[in-house]
């Protein structure tokens, strides 16, 4: 499967706990984003990211949120103290992003986070 | 800021009934317009790339034109594989690559 793939598919957490989510690009894909949909929402941007550089991360909460993709395995999304606003679904999308072109960003099945 | 705003929210078709779906944008040098679609419970699936005003471009039975100011996708004589919502969003002028999208057309299509 070439496509982008994201783990775990659903993930239950506790108010207080941490959660990670993590996102495997497309093969040759060097750029890799995040959104968020909550329910009744459209996608919102997260944030931004190329090995080892976060790019633009104006759509990232200030507090407790991170991300990072390491030179070597998968981008992480790490919420930490989970609160039940944090409840949605988390896509993670990435592109080839070639220079002087706008490429197109093929998303992954999605995170759904639930936080009792 | 960029704004995407999709009409109709949730649109119900017989089958075989032609129609069309419309996306405004509001943005600051539009680099491209995106048109997906997308499955309950799944990820967004890319269906077009727009660039400028004009341009038009199809696959099966929809087809997707562009103007200055807004978006069409045409679904034509639509079956019940072609339910889903459909997400329009718009990327920027500048280095930043992240998109805008409108919050859908839910498209149900009855045998």
């Amino acid at each position: 499967n070439a496509g982008v793939m994201q783990n775990p598919r659903h993930l239950v957490r506790r108010r207080g706990q941490e959660a990670r989510l993590r996102c495997s690009p497309m093969k040759g894909h060097s750029h890799v984003y995040w959104y968020r949909q909550l329910p009744e929402e459209g996608l919102k941007f997260m944030v931004y990211l190329q090995k080892e550089n976060i790019i633009d991360e104006s759509g990232m909460p200030k507090e407790r949120f991170s991300a990072e993709f390491p030179k070597e395995g998968p981008s992480i999304l790490r919420i930490q103290q989970v609160v039940r606003g944090d409840s949605a679904a988390y896509f993670c999308a990435s592109s080839l992003a070639q220079p002087g072109r706008t490429d197109t960003q093929y998303f992954g099945p999605g995170t759904r986070l639930t936080v009792l | 800021e960029d704004q995407v705003t999709q009409s109709p929210e949730a649109l119900r078709l017989q089958e075989g009934e032609s129609s069309s779906l419309n996306c405004s944008y509001t943005v600051s040098g539009l680099r491209g317009l995106f048109w997906y679609r997308q499955d309950p419970g799944k990820g967004p699936e890319f269906l077009f790339t727009l660039y400028s005003a004009g341009e038009e471009k199809e696959k099966e039975r929809l087809k997707a034109t562009l103007t200055k100011k807004e978006s069409f996708l045409h679904i034509t004589a639509p079956k019940p594989e072609d339910s889903a919502t459909y997400l329009c969003a718009v990327q920027a002028g500048g280095g930043n690559n992240r998109l805008a999208f409108g919050k859908g057309n839910q498209v149900v299509v009855i045998p």
